[in-house]
């Protein structure tokens, strides 16, 4: 089955600062790679995310590149806020309604 | 529109009890899912169902049984539950790519 690794799993970045979390995949036929945020005690919510066909995504201060060659895909939050403290999950899948296989989270914190 | 509930928030059991976790979902979605997440895990696939009346396994199914008689519905249940279900539970559903999930319902067993 799809494994996905999630790199690195804590990230303290200042005020301001650029946040990269990478992740790669072990199935080559995933062609859907989402990016949740979940807040502490609340739900995962989505983010930003990717299809195969596309080679990077941007949604204002979030981006989200995709290497199929390489199978990973990184997330990039530029001019970093307290906010963005959080965690961070990666996931990829085959197929619309196919299950999701999640990274293993990266927990960010913003200083101020 | 409540998207995707979760009942209960939290839940106390001991050793060997029984219970289940109802997920409810108001967006017609065919699939739904069932994760739970323990500190430092991620998120783990329970079971997941693409439609009404089907279910299929994840990654970790044993000591957990589901079941989608409506729609709108996708119940967990443990019928003799361990120490090592304490976790946090996600109950998601999609209609394509995206998944929604809902609050969590954090479940300790004594």
């Amino acid at each position: 089955g799809e494994n996905v690794e999630q790199h690195p799993s804590t990230l303290s970045v200042q005020e301001g600062d650029s946040a990269v979390i990478k992740c790669t995949y072990s199935d080559s036929a995933s062609n859907y790679f989402p990016w949740y945020k979940q807040e502490l005690g609340k739900r995962p919510q989505l983010i930003i995310d990717i299809r195969s066909n596309v080679g990077e995504k941007k949604d204002q201060r979030i981006a989200v590149t995709l290497n199929k060659t390489a199978k990973h895909f990184s997330l990039h939050i530029t001019e970093t806020q307290p906010e963005d403290s959080a965690v961070y999950f990666c996931a990829a899948s085959k197929a619309a309604g196919n299950k999701l296989t999640f990274g293993g989270g990266t927990r960010v914190l913003v200083k101020p | 529109n409540a998207g995707v509930t979760q009942t209960p928030k939290f839940r106390v059991l001991k050793t060997g009890q029984s219970m289940t976790l109802l997920c409810a979902q108001d967006m017609n979605h065919e699939y739904m899912y069932w994760y739970r997440q323990d500190p430092g895990m991620g998120l783990r696939l329970i079971h997941y169902s693409v439609g009404e009346g089907t279910t299929a396994k994840g990654e970790v199914p044993d000591g957990y049984n589901v079941s989608r008689l409506k729609k709108q519905n996708f119940l967990l249940g443990l019928e003799s539950a361990a120490p090592s279900q304490t976790s946090v539970y996600f109950c998601a559903s999609s209609s394509g790519d995206t998944q929604y999930f809902g609050p969590g319902t954090r479940l300790t067993v004594l």
